[in-house]
This record gives structure tokens, C-alpha cells and sequence, in this order.
């Protein structure tokens, strides 16, 4: 099956620091990628539908501002936690979804775990 | 998209199959019903997905009701390393914003010894 790389698969890093996270798919092109957050013992929340060449699209509640997406390929999304705190600590997963149908299912990356010290 | 119920958790002998249930009472003629799954500290993967008819590949078996308000995972030998939480997610084959997955709070499987 196609193969979506996130990277980096755990990070920490001091208050008030940015962080990126890498999301790549390997063996095909995503004209859409989504992202993900996850808290212990919760179920996956989506943040924002990422399109290439495009601006992101932010799910209710989501700050944009905080959370910034770039989408520059059609291989690669970033996800950016820009002025990280303890409480943007989480499980952050992407997803790529190739072609582009909007029924063709959806390939998850491993994650990555943030820690805001 | 419609709303999926599920049990929050399940148990089941290695070997034995395991059968995981879920109601969407709510879903349209145009609504997929998906099934994927969550090992802990893992993204998602995968499993299987069915409009009407009932599906199976080489993970599991997907039975959908006649009416499709209700449908059921079967992963026919389970194994300890099927011990994961499982999704079933609804999505509607064309108007879905993109094609993303809403996931709802899903089964705990643990599968035992």
C-alpha cells in the first residue's frame, strides 16, 4: 500500500519555540493532505485539510495563526507549532489521500509526539 | 456525514474470530462505511470499506446490513497484535469536503491469551 513518512516521530522542545513536522508521501502524489491531533486516551481530531499550491483549510477552533500550514508539493505538507506550550502537547498524525477522488481512502502517517517543556 | 455508535470496548480469545459492531442509523445512499484501526502511539491504518454489498480482503470481513444501518468488522483469526482500537467511520462518497475521515471514539479491542 502507499507509504505516508511523518517526520519527526517524537520532539521536544522548550516553551515558546516553534516546531515542524514533516509529512511526506513516497511512492505517489497527494493533492490533499489532512492533519491530526490526538490526546491520551481520545480519539484522532482533525485540525485542517491541507491542499497543494493552496491555503489550508482550519476545522472550527483550530487557530490558524498557531497552526501553520504549508503545502508546497505535491509530496510534502508541514504542519508548523509556531510559540508551542505545554498544552500544545499531543499526538500530531498526517494523512495523505492519492488520486483524486474523494472516496479513495486515506494513508496515515506514524505521528508525531510533541512535548512542550 | 452520519454518526457511527460503537461499544468503547471488546474482548477476544486469540484465535477466535472477533466481530466488532457498529450503528449508523443515519447514513445516506451516497455514505462508505469505513473501518480503520489504531495500534497504540501509531497512525491509523487501513482495513476495509463497503458501500452495500458485503466486502473482505486479506485484514477482514465487512458485513453490512440489508437496510445499512448497522454493520460489522470481522477479523476472523485474531491475533494479539490485532489488539488496537478499532474505527468505523462514515463518509459520504461525494460530499466530503475533500475526502477527510471524521473519527468518532471507536472499540478497544484486546485481544487475550
Amino acid at each position: 500500500g502507499a507509504v505516508v513518512s511523518q517526520h519527526p516521530s517524537r520532539v521536544i522542545c522548550k516553551s515558546g519555540t516553534s516546531v515542524k513536522i514533516e509529512c511526506r508521501s513516497l511512492d505517489f502524489q497527494a493533492t490533499t493532505m489532512f492533519w491530526y491531533r490526538q490526546f491520551p486516551k481520545q480519539s484522532l481530531m482533525l485540525m485542517a485539510t491541507s491542499n497543494e499550491g493552496s491555503k489550508a483549510t482550519y476545522e472550527q477552533g483550530v487557530e490558524k495563526d498557531k497552526f501553520l500550514i504549508n503545502h508546497a508539493s505535491l509530496t510534502l505538507s508541514t504542519l508548523t507549532v509556531t510559540s508551542a506550550h505545554p498544552e500544545d502537547s499531543s499526538f500530531y498524525i498526517c494523512s495523505a489521500r492519492p488520486g483524486q477522488a474523494y472516496n479513495e481512502k486515506l494513508f496515515f502517517g506514524s505521528g508525531t509526539q510533541l512535548s512542550v517543556l | 456525514d452520519a454518526k457511527t455508535t460503537q461499544p468503547p470496548s471488546m474482548d477476544c480469545a486469540e484465535g477466535r474470530a472477533a466481530n466488532l459492531p457498529c450503528n449508523h442509523s443515519t447514513i445516506s445512499g451516497n455514505e462508505y462505511v469505513y473501518w480503520y484501526r489504531q495500534i497504540h502511539s501509531q497512525g491509523p491504518q487501513y482495513i476495509i470499506h463497503g458501500l452495500k454489498n458485503n466486502e473482505t480482503n486479506e485484514m477482514a470481513s465487512l458485513i453490512i446490513t440489508e437496510d445499512r444501518k448497522s454493520s460489522t468488522l470481522i477479523l476472523p483469526h485474531a491475533t494479539l497484535r490485532d489488539t488496537a482500537v478499532y474505527y468505523c467511520i462514515v463518509r459520504d462518497r461525494i460530499y466530503n469536503q475533500g475526502g477527510k475521515l471524521i473519527f468518532g471514539q471507536g472499540t478497544e479491542l484486546s485481544v487475550k491469551p
